[in-house]
């Protein structure tokens, strides 16, 4: 079964830090770029695309609302990916998803974890 | 940025109904349009990709047409488990955007 399994998300306060990672299995991790994807929780929020990482590791891709603070990385040794966020602040709160890309597209996701909820507040 | 926009917001329909979701690009993202189905407490799924073409294992009541600017995601007879939001997403250009969703609701 393809697997992508998040971790890392806790409650931080605004201008922390924080890691997040994504355990990868039942693919081969080398050959995949990997994402990550975040949702404000509640009723009706909308998606948002943060990061995309090639299969490599040598191209990264940022949304402007985290360029600058937030920095994707792989270890394709151990099958994991990484978002390293600086500087949160509120707005960063969120379900943070990690997504495979699609077998049809760098681009597209799927499939993605269960998420891991981010809480920035003081 | 790209802005892609969803309508209905909310869809109310029985089972068996027809539904029809739209996604409206603010300018052409060629074919480069993919469809997600999410559940409640749950991630989002990959639906449809690049326009028309379904994911591994999707049901074949599920198809999406289109293109440029104005898409459309179809579920020709809706089932129960079919009830949830649906997201549009382009991939021609960065950053990649999705629309605010579709909530089809039972009616």
């Amino acid at each position: 079964d393809v697997q992508v399994l998040e971790s890392g998300g806790s409650l931080v306060q605004p201008g922390g830090s924080l890691r997040l990672s994504c355990a990868a299995s039942g693919f081969i991790f080398t050959n995949f770029g990997m994402s990550w994807v975040r949702q404000a929780p509640g009723i009706g929020r909308g998606l948002e695309w943060v990061s995309t990482i090639s299969s490599g590791g040598g191209s990264t891709y940022y949304a402007d609302s985290v360029k600058g603070r937030f920095t994707i990385s792989r270890d394709n040794s151990k099958n994991s990916l990484y978002l390293q966020m600086n500087s949160l602040r509120d707005e960063d709160t969120a379900i943070y998803y990690c997504a495979r890309q699609s077998d049809s597209s760098f681009t597209y996701f799927d499939p993605w974890g269960q998420g891991t909820l981010v809480t920035v507040s003081s | 940025e790209i802005v892609l926009t969803q309508s209905p917001a909310t869809l109310s329909l029985s089972p068996g109904e027809r539904a029809t979701l739209s996604c409206r690009a603010s300018q052409s993202v060629s074919s480069y349009l993919a469809w997600y189905q999410q559940k409640p407490g749950q991630a989002p799924r990959l639906l449809i990709y690049d326009t028309s073409n379904r994911a591994t294992g999707i049901p074949a009541r599920f198809s999406g047409s289109g293109s440029a600017t104005d898409f459309t995601l179809t579920i020709s007879s809706l089932e129960p488990e079919d009830f949830a939001v649906y997201y549009c997403q382009q991939r021609i250009t960065w950053p990649l955007t999705f629309g605010g969703g579709t909530k089809v609701e039972i009616k």
